[in-house]
């Protein structure tokens, strides 16, 4: 069902900056707000970013959101153990009218 | 904080019907949409259809024409049918709320419920 495409695997080394991307089309990624949901083992989802760039409370600085055109980035800085986690994109495709999701990304902290 | 909570049956045999219904506590059903998503064993998100507080429903193309989203706002609960299950139904459900303010995403999320699908 994944319409919108991320790398199935990332790693870093504590401390370091990782970046995982997500790219998609123009009726979901370039016409409307992507999200970031974080889903640690065995646990659901969790909203990590919210329309391209915001933080829900409670969220740490380390995490960050952009987006240009029809492709978005996370970024983690400061990696740290408790980041090893499944990585969704998501956005609301116009085509389709109901959201989508990208294959999920496992961040693996070395 | 909005809480949702998923229930029904862990096992449901093949060609039989999968039932499952989440219950919405700490606010109100109404003025959102509330949305099932699966995630197959190792799989990712698969979102499968959403419901206003309404009765307004949107499901998935390929899942169309065996799923059925229904809505009791009279008990703050929102259920999923899915008809003539195969093990390609076995996954974790989930029920999540769709905040459709401005934008429209899942901001909170049920725990998810395990169904296998076998004899």
């Amino acid at each position: 069902q994944s319409v919108l495409t991320q790398p199935p695997s990332a790693s870093g080394t504590p401390g370091q900056r990782v970046t995982i991307s997500c790219s998609g089309s123009r009726s979901n990624i370039g016409s409307n707000y992507v999200y970031w949901y974080q889903q640690l083992p065995g646990t659901a989802p969790k909203l990590l970013i919210y329309r391209n760039d915001q933080r829900p409370s409670g969220v740490p600085d380390r995490f960050s959101g952009s987006k240009s055109g029809t492709s978005t980035s996370l970024a983690i800085s400061g990696l740290r153990s408790e980041d090893e986690a499944d990585y969704y994109c998501a956005a609301w495709d116009d085509s389709l009218s109901g959201p989508i999701f990208g294959g999920g990304t496992k961040l693996t902290v070395l | 904080q909005v809480q949702l909570q998923e229930s029904g049956p862990g096992l449901v045999k093949p060609s039989e019907t999968l039932s499952l219904t989440c219950t919405v506590s700490g606010g109100s059903i109404s003025n959102y949409y509330w949305s099932w998503i699966r995630q197959p064993p190792g799989k990712g998100l698969e979102w499968i259809g959403y419901i206003s507080h309404i009765g307004t429903t949107f499901y998935y193309p390929s899942l169309k024409s065996r799923v059925t989203i229904s809505v009791d706002t009279s008990k703050n609960q929102f259920s999923l049918k899915l008809t003539s299950v195969t093990a390609a139904d076995t996954a974790v459900y989930y029920c999540a709320r769709l905040d459709c303010g401005g934008d429209c995403y899942h901001d909170h999320w049920g725990q998810g419920s395990l169904v296998t699908v076998s004899s």
